[in-house]
């Protein structure tokens, strides 16, 4: 089986300041990792994939995740937030070599104040 | 060129009538994809097609679900007997292949009175 946890529903953080969005994951065998965004009315869009290779993934947007196997997580960051960086964000696991359904977790909300 | 598209946006059913959405993916697209997200939860999913064949329909709850590609591009999902737990939005989503990164379209909003 495979899991996704997003530990927090909301994350605030200022214009300017750095944000993390937090994911950590459980899957049998090696894992690919990935990050979504979701804005309002709309599908979700890809930011970000780990596949194999170094551990710090950059992707859209300025957003960059770095896989970290022994703590089995996948933080999604960027250095400097943006006000229209809010939305919500949905981390995703699936197992490597085998089954290609993700898991996705539950989402975090993403709101960057002015 | 063109992303995902999905149709209806938005369906409202009375309970118990039937309902098919509709699935265009990016052209050239192998996989496809359908998901179900309920309101504050991430996409859970129904069904999985590479090309034509559905090989994998774990994710659908009833036998009342049918999903469907025949010609390896456009796909339907059917519901039949619409209930009021079936009120979600559904998502579809393309990717080249098994691995790579899904695209999704806008989704359904299915509402069920």
């Amino acid at each position: 089986a495979q899991s996704v946890a997003q530990p927090e529903d909301q994350v605030n953080v200022a214009e300017g300041n750095p944000l993390t969005v937090k994911c950590t994951y459980s899957v049998s065998g090696n894992p690919y990792l990935f990050w979504y965004v979701q804005y309002p009315n709309r599908g979700l869009q890809f930011l970000l994939k780990y596949i194999t290779g170094d551990n710090l993934v950059k992707g859209s947007y300025g957003f960059e995740a770095e896989f970290n196997k022994s703590q089995t997580s996948f933080h999604l960051k960027k250095p400097s937030a943006l006000v229209s960086d809010s939305a919500l964000y949905f981390c995703a696991v699936r197992r490597s070599g085998g089954s290609y359904i993700p898991t996705f977790g539950r989402g975090t909300s993403l709101i960057v104040h002015p | 060129g063109a992303g995902v598209s999905q149709s209806p946006r938005y369906k409202v059913a009375k309970r118990g009538q039937d309902v098919a959405l509709r699935c265009d993916p990016i052209s050239g697209h192998v996989s496809l994809f359908w998901y179900q997200q309920a309101l504050g939860q991430g996409p859970e999913f129904l069904t999985y097609f590479q090309n034509e064949a559905q090989l994998d329909k774990s994710g659908l709850p009833s036998d009342r679900f049918f999903a469907e590609r025949p010609e390896g591009s456009v796909s339907t999902l059917k519901i039949q007997r619409t209930q009021q737990e079936d009120s979600a939005v559904y998502l579809c989503a393309s990717s080249l292949g098994r691995v790579d990164e899904q695209y999704f379209g806008p989704g359904t909003r299915l509402t069920v009175t």
